[in-house]
């Protein structure tokens, strides 16, 4: 079974439903983000959680939200969806023990909003 | 603010030929660098990473990468290309300055390695 596990892989929805990406983990870290991926842009992050009460806002926030529910799962919102927000989503993880600690990342979520 | 550039978009390379992948990045202090691999419909898996001391760091799969200070750069290489390496490859910085330790990734450089 996979460390990161994000669900679901592929989602293909219309413009102004409300779509939730969902991560959980099993590799007890602490830190948790959320990444989307463009082509020709690499990755951005949109949120990144240090713990369960801690949320904060990346690079590209706006029209997403998120939620710590538990120290494993993390979970993604897009309130009400538009084209531009199809992208690759990746969930991340790493272990703040580690201060120069790699990412561990998930498989992806591809969505694409019509 | 920090920065990474990946300033090819595309590197094809002969099975068996050495392959070199570039990154070049900017940050205020001294840096951390990491190479991630990413496989088709899979996510990124970490590589190798260069945090102090040797400047030329070995990681997984045979790849290496040379780290230089004076010209900014943390190319990634490998001395015989494998079919099997063909994936896209990103380069990576955390600036290890400040309260959260921001990680920025360049756009990514797709290996092609033909048989």
């Amino acid at each position: 079974d996979a460390d990161v596990t994000q669900t679901p892989r592929n989602r293909i929805t219309k413009t102004g439903k409300r779509i939730m990406l969902e991560c959980s983990q099993t590799k007890g870290h602490d830190r948790m983000y959320w990444y989307r991926q463009d082509p020709g842009l690499g990755l951005r992050l949109i949120y990144y959680s240090f713990d369960v009460k801690d949320i904060n806002k990346g690079e590209i926030s706006d029209g997403y939200s998120v939620s710590r529910q538990a120290q494993a799962k993390f979970s993604l919102s897009l309130e009400s969806a538009i084209p531009n927000q199809t992208a690759l989503y990746f969930c991340a993880t790493s272990d703040p023990g580690q201060l120069t600690g790699e990412l561990f990342f998930g498989e992806g979520s591809r969505l694409t909003v019509l | 603010a920090q920065s990474v550039a990946q300033p090819e978009d595309q590197v094809n390379v002969a099975e068996g030929n050495p392959l070199t992948v570039k990154c070049t990045y900017s940050v205020s202090g001294n840096p951390y660098l990491f190479w991630y691999v990413q496989y088709p419909n899979r996510g990124l898996q970490f590589l190798l990473k260069y945090i102090t001391g040797d400047n030329l760091v070995k990681g997984s799969y045979g790849f290496e990468a040379e780290f230089n200070k004076s010209q900014t750069s943390f190319h990634l290489k490998k001395p015989s290309a494998l079919v099997s390496d063909s994936a896209l490859y990103f380069c990576a910085v955390r600036d290890i300055t400040g309260g959260y330790q921001k990680v920025t990734f360049g756009t990514g450089t797709k290996l092609q390695v033909i048989p």
